[in-house]
């Protein structure tokens, strides 16, 4: 069983639909919640973290909320510069224990 | 804006060889990391390395890999003997505590 679970797997948008992507995870003592947009053959570009429920940030068009099992990624008037994969990681355990769990990814993809 | 540089961007061997993937992560941080990527699948950690020794590793980080912290400035990630199944894209990170910051990869196929 994944440990995080992203959905859509794919969402196609028309440039100014507004949408939400979901980030659903199963690990208990989260430490962390993390968002990072990746472009085709590029590295995890880090968008945002938010650590406890209720938490949220905003960046542009996009804004992240954070319950006690799922994250939300909010675009406003998206545009086709948003236009990448989204992905959403987690970070649990204690100790000294910082590795990232990442969910398969959204790809987005927005048309003018 | 400081940021993890990855070298070479494209490495390409034969199976059997060895490859060092290099890395420079950004200048004060504390904690490195090894992922990959293999095409079309989810970005999977490999290692962490914390105070000059690996904090965690995850079972696919077996004895065929190894890292080093060589000097003040790079991180390298050592595949000894390399199996078709390791071609992947290999993203270093690093971060000053929890967050990381990833760096561009390096593609690796083995031939």
């Amino acid at each position: 069983e994944d440990q995080v679970t992203q959905s859509p797997e794919a969402l196609r948008l028309q440039e100014g639909e507004s949408s939400s992507l979901n980030c659903s995870y199963t690990v208990s003592g989260l430490r962390g919640l993390f968002w990072y947009r990746q472009d085709p053959g590029k590295g995890p570009e880090f968008l945002f973290t938010l650590y406890s429920a209720g938490e949220e940030k905003e960046k542009e068009r996009l804004k992240a909320t954070l319950t006690k099992k799922e994250s939300f990624l909010h675009i406003t008037a998206p545009k086709p510069e948003d236009s990448a994969t989204y992905l959403c990681a987690v970070q649990w355990g204690g100790g000294s224990n910082y590795k990232l769990t990442f969910g398969k990814g959204t790809l987005l993809t927005v048309n003018p | 804006e400081p940021e993890v540089t990855q070298t070479p961007s494209h490495q390409v061997t034969q199976m059997g060889q060895e490859v060092i993937l290099r890395c420079v992560p950004i200048s004060n941080h504390l904690y490195f990391y090894w992922y990959r990527q293999i095409l079309g699948q989810k970005v999977e950690f490999l290692v962490s390395f914390y105070n000059n020794e690996i904090s965690e590793k995850s079972e696919i980080f077996d004895d065929q890999f190894s890292v080093e912290r060589p000097d003040g400035s790079n991180f390298t990630l050592k595949i000894r003997s390399t199996k078709l199944e390791d071609s992947a894209m290999y993203f270093c990170a690093s971060g000053q505590y929890n967050e990381q910051f990833f760096g561009p990869g390096t593609r690796l196929t083995v031939l």
